[in-house]
Order: C-alpha cells, then sequence, then structure tokens
C-alpha cells in the first residue's frame, strides 16, 4: 500500500515551546489530514487539507498540503500539556470520506 | 453532531471464543463504516470497509471468515472476532462516513474497543 513517512516519532517539549512535524510520500495525494488521539480514544480530526499549497489554521493549529503534494506539515504554537497525545497524518483516496492510510505517528510530551 | 460510539469500550475473554464489537452512527446515517486496529505503539490499520446491505471489502491479509461484519442498517455495523486468539488482542476502532445531504460531512471514529484474549 501506500506509504506516509511521518516524522519525529517522538518529541518532548517544554510547555510554551513550539512544535513541527512533518509527513511525506512518493506518491501524489488529493488530500492531507491531521488527526489527534489522545490514550484510549479513537483519533479526532484537527486539519483538513485538500489543495496543494493551501495553508490552513485551526486555532493554535497550523497545516500546510505541499505545493508537490506528496508532503505536509503541522505546526503547534505555544503548546500547552492537554496538546500530549499522538499527532498522525493521513490521506484519503478522494476526500475526507474514504478509506484511510494512516502514518506512523508523532507521539508529543509536553511538560508543565 | 456526527457522533459515532463502539460497545463494549473493552473486552477480556477466554482464547477461542468469539467477540462482537458494535459501531453506532448516533445522530447521522452512514452507508459505509471502516473498521480499524491499532497494535499498541503503532499506527491505526484499515481492516475492511463495511458497506449497508452489502458485503464488506477486506484489506489484504485480513482474514474475512475470522473477522466477520455486517452492516445490517444505516446506524450499525459490527465486528465480530471469531474464535480468538491472543495475537487478536488490539485496539479496534471504526469510523462512520456520513451520507449525502447530511448536515455535518465527513468521515467520524468511534473511540475504540480494547480486546484482551488470555
Amino acid at each position: 500500500g501506500q506509504q506516509l513517512n511521518q516524522s519525529p516519532q517522538s518529541m518532548f517539549i517544554q510547555e510554551g515551546e513550539d512544535v513541527s512535524m512533518n509527513c511525506t510520500s512518493s506518491s501524489i495525494f488529493n488530500t492531507w489530514l491531521w488527526y489527534k488521539q489522545e490514550p484510549g480514544e479513537g483519533p479526532v480530526l484537527l486539519i483538513a487539507l485538500y489543495k496543494a499549497g493551501e495553508l490552513t489554521s485551526n486555532g493554535r493549529l497550523t497545516a500546510q498540503f505541499g505545493i508537490t503534494r506528496k508532503d505536509s506539515f503541522l505546526n503547534i504554537s505555544a503548546s500547552i500539556p492537554s496538546d500530549v497525545g499522538i499527532y498522525f497524518c493521513a490521506h484519503a483516496g478522494g476526500t475526507s470520506y474514504g478509506k484511510l492510510t494512516f502514518g506512523q505517528g508523532t507521539i508529543l510530551t509536553v511538560h508543565p | 453532531g456526527a457522533v459515532v460510539s463502539q460497545h463494549p469500550s473493552r473486552v477480556i475473554c477466554k482464547s477461542g471464543t468469539s467477540v462482537k464489537i458494535e459501531c453506532r452512527s448516533l445522530d447521522f446515517q452512514a452507508t459505509t463504516m471502516f473498521w480499524y486496529r491499532q497494535f499498541p505503539k503503532q499506527s491505526l490499520m484499515l481492516m475492511a470497509t463495511s458497506n449497508e446491505g452489502s458485503k464488506a471489502t477486506y484489506e489484504q491479509g485480513v482474514e474475512k471468515d475470522k473477522f466477520l461484519i455486517n452492516h445490517a442498517s444505516l446506524t450499525l455495523s459490527t465486528l465480530t472476532v471469531t474464535s480468538a486468539h491472543p495475537e487478536d488482542s488490539s485496539f479496534y476502532i471504526c469510523s462512520a462516513r456520513t451520507s449525502g445531504g447530511a448536515r455535518v460531512r465527513g468521515q467520524f471514529f468511534g473511540p475504540g474497543t480494547r480486546l484482551t484474549v488470555l
């Protein structure tokens, strides 16, 4: 199947710091999605990207759809303890409504 | 809106028994639901696509006779793990896709079911 390479695998940061994570692929995608999963829960959609070059924000979160359509990044500004969790990138067949392929995930730990 | 529930949230069973997991879309109709499996410290892996009123489509490497899927209504899909073994222990997560004309569009995930097979 199509592989998504997500990095870093884990991050340990201090509260207030900014965070950046990214996903790359050898294939071109029409949709990039970013999810957050907290322990024992299902993933929750943070941001959906549909156009190459698109930059979208959701509060302290900002994500961009790479111009080559093969990569995307997610930034979190001024991190807080509740940002802790696993962040996944994912792509869908056509829209966010199709079956999803997930990246390996980035485990984020925020120290108060 | 667009809430998905799963039942049970966790289950412990003996090896060889079968376990049924329910996925319900509470406030919308879902013609398509998806079943994922997640092992500890790993990502979600799609197992199958469940379509209301028709047979499920399984991903490569997923045994359809072991993981039985029934999507009998527009709000309910069930996954039955038959003759469960310890290696089937995992976190099973479903998602539901809203149908056309829905107030909220997209794919929404349930809270997951933790299966432990002794």
